[in-house]
């Protein structure tokens, strides 16, 4: 299976609004409403953000939002915050008990 | 918690095991992964175990290779690595999923990381 693409880097001042955006194929995104966004921070374990396309664990702040048209799916970071500097990866199940992940885009909080 | 634990340098062809102690929940109780994250690269989906089962799924990259199996007494995972390649290297994460098997991963561990060099 071959990886999620998302755009490298996404910037954005404090206060803005942020989308990233992760690309699939009707295998992955185009079938399956499995798709999760993790958050990374450097020396720190990755944590879940969003999960099936808009739903947000517990402790997560409502200025994450996802979403997902077709065959691509969008993280929505509101109201950016310095501590929102990161990696986000999305991923999605992509059959046959199969996960995959995008790329990664570097968030910078400017 | 999650604790990792085994990486190091490791020659090609050989083999090395990693493993993942749970604290503070059964790993019976959840399926649970491995993910992967090579120099430079994303995240990479490595191997699954089912919750209170043996079933296992595997990415085409490692299929054949790594096997990932459990431990209940130690509350622990493992992943069982032979006939390792250079491009093996990388940081591994354990990971917890969500239920017995959704692949959503709600808790991560820490790292530890496998070279493989000549």
């Amino acid at each position: 299976q071959s990886a999620l693409t998302q755009t490298p880097s996404a910037s954005g001042s404090p206060g803005q609004s942020v989308i990233i955006s992760c690309t699939g194929t009707i295998s992955d995104l185009g079938t399956y409403d499995s798709v999760s966004w993790y958050q990374c921070h450097p020396g720190k374990a990755p944590r879940l953000i969003i999960y099936e396309v808009n739903k947000r664990p517990s402790g997560v702040p409502d200025r994450f939002s996802g979403s997902k048209s077709g065959n691509t799916a969008s993280l929505t970071v509101s109201g950016l915050q310095a501590e929102d500097e990161g990696d986000y990866y999305c991923s999605s199940y992509a059959g046959r008990d199969n996960l995959i992940f995008g790329g990664g885009t570097k968030l910078t909080v400017l | 918690q999650l604790l990792e634990s085994g990486g190091g340098v490791v020659h090609p062809g050989t083999s090395v095991r990693v493993s993942c102690v749970a604290s503070g929940f059964p790993v019976i109780s959840h399926g649970m992964h491995w993910i992967r994250q090579a120099p430079g690269k994303g995240l990479e989906w490595v191997a699954g175990l089912w919750a209170r089962g043996s079933k296992t799924s595997y990415a085409d990259s490692v299929r054949g290779r790594f096997t990932i199996y459990r431990d209940e007494s130690k509350n622990s995972v493992y992943l069982q690595m032979n006939n390792v390649r250079h491009e093996d290297t990388a940081v591994y994460y354990c990971g917890r999923d969500l239920n017995s098997w959704s692949l959503l991963l709600d808790f991560w561990g820490q790292e530890t990381l496998v070279t493989v060099s000549s």
